[in-house]
């Protein structure tokens, strides 16, 4: 079975700083990886996926992460911060062989931006 | 392009009533489902359906049914509403992971 585990439910940077949100996986056969956003009182968007082509995944907004089957990790990264990257991010996990259809969702961390 | 549409936006129910979640997509999707939100959990998956006619029980779906008639449309019901399903409740589709969401139905039961 997968699983994901965030650390680090509050995430607190200043503007221009460098963000940097943790996830690492848990699966026993190769797993395809999303992150997604969700800002208040909205549903939540995919930021970017990972299925096993190139391990540095770039998505929308200047983010990107990277995977590593070593470190079973696929940390969300952006160089900097801007004040409207304040939101909830979520890391989840499948199993292909699960027919792609059961995501599990890390707990989420939240990012606060200081001006 | 609406993308995927949830109603109500919120509604409270008392214990024991029922209601039905709509849901409604224009981009034609097979796959789609139904999430709950808990602060500090995450979102568990209730139930999905791969196309219409066809759907299966996720994570944690007890307390609920679902049907899918339509292609576009994918209701998610509670029979006998208690304290545990206030939640919020996210539909998602996709064409096979749930790449769209909607804007969620905040349900509070007392």
């Amino acid at each position: 079975a997968q699983s994901v585990t965030q650390l680090g439910s509050h995430v607190s940077v200043s503007e221009g700083a460098l963000v940097l949100l943790r996830c690492n996986y848990s699966s026993s056969v190769p797993p395809y990886l999303f992150w997604y956003v969700q800002y208040p009182n909205q549903g939540l968007q995919l930021l970017l996926k990972y299925t096993s082509a190139a391990t540095l995944v770039k998505g929308i907004n200047g983010f990107e992460a990277e995977f590593k089957k070593s470190e079973t990790s696929f940390h969300l990264t952006k160089p900097s911060a801007h004040m409207s990257d304040a939101a909830e991010y979520f890391c989840a996990v499948i199993s292909p062989s699960s027919g792609g259809n059961k995501l599990v969702f890390g707990a989420g961390t939240i990012l606060r931006v200081k001006s | 392009n609406a993308g995927v549409t949830q109603t109500p936006k919120f509604r409270i129910l008392k214990i024991g009533q029922s209601m039905t979640l709509q849901c409604a997509q224009d981009m034609n999707h097979n796959y789609m489902y139904w999430y709950r939100q808990d602060p500090g959990m995450g979102l568990k998956l209730i139930y999905y359906s791969v196309g219409a006619g066809i759907t299966d029980k996720g994570e944690v779906p007890n307390g609920y049914n679902v049907s899918r008639s339509t292609t576009e449309d994918f209701p998610l019901r509670l029979e006998l509403a208690a304290p545990s399903q206030t939640s919020v409740y996210f539909c998602a589709t996709g064409d096979v992971s749930p790449l769209h969401f909607g804007n969620g139905t905040r349900l509070t039961v007392t």
